[in-house]
């Protein structure tokens, strides 16, 4: 899988919109960006998923640029419970390393009241 | 959907004893997975079954680890004998692979103290 820069903290005001960016310079065209998060004590939770074209889901929007090199999380409205670890990955769609997700650091937001 | 179960959630033991860890994956899912996470090394996969059958083990750090899965309804972690250096959070997750963009969900953790 490709590797993922994230930075290691982030703070947002309650809210308000919350943009977590993440680099992936050296992704493949077979690659997906999936996010996931953790909030403290808890088991990593999915968010959202995509290839190519943005992605809107309940929980967030994810925009990834037209290179595929670099991609936003945007959380439109933060609360206190979104206070969590968030993990950008790289994994492959399909063949080897296709099948599970390999974490890094994640950016530690902290939304603040 | 009950979701992934894991359990004990907790557990405290001494060095030298064994500790079982267990797994029920979500319903239907053919994907298994074993992780476990420190504060020194981050979320690291230790092992995965697809349909049963072990598939990549190259995570487990030691002989004293190892893990099966009887059946498509439960698994067990077993470590023997168990070390301070294994206290850690065990997380087990589970996917039904459907192709393209399948998504991997994860149990609570059991949160393991070797003493």
């Amino acid at each position: 899988d490709a590797k993922t820069t994230q930075p290691t903290s982030m703070d947002c005001a309650e809210g308000r919109a919350a943009n977590l960016p993440c680099n992936h310079s050296t992704i493949s065209g077979n690659e997906y960006v999936y996010w996931y998060r953790q909030i403290h004590s808890q088991g990593p939770q999915y968010i959202i998923h995509g290839l190519k074209n943005n992605e809107t889901n309940e929980m967030a929007s994810l925009i990834i640029t037209e290179d595929r090199k670099s991609s936003t999380l945007i959380l439109p409205h933060a609360t206190l419970r979104d206070t969590a670890v968030y993990y950008c990955i790289v994994r492959a769609y399909s063949g080897a390393g296709s099948y599970q997700l390999t974490f890094g650091k994640g950016t530690k937001l902290s939304v603040i009241p | 959907d009950a979701g992934v179960i894991q359990s004990p959630r907790h557990e405290v033991t001494e060095m030298g004893q064994e500790v079982t860890l267990r797994c029920k994956p979500i319903s239907g899912h053919d994907y298994l997975f074993w992780y476990r996470q420190t504060m020194m090394r981050g979320l690291e996969l230790l092992i995965y079954f697809n349909n049963n059958v072990p598939i990549d083990d190259s995570g487990m750090p030691e002989d004293r680890f190892s893990a099966k899965m009887p059946n498509a309804s439960f698994s067990t972690l077993k470590i023997q004998p168990s070390e301070p250096r294994d206290s850690a959070v065990y997380f087990c997750a589970s996917s039904f692979f459907a192709g393209l963009g399948n998504t991997i969900y994860f149990g609570e953790g059991s949160w393991l103290t070797v003493v």
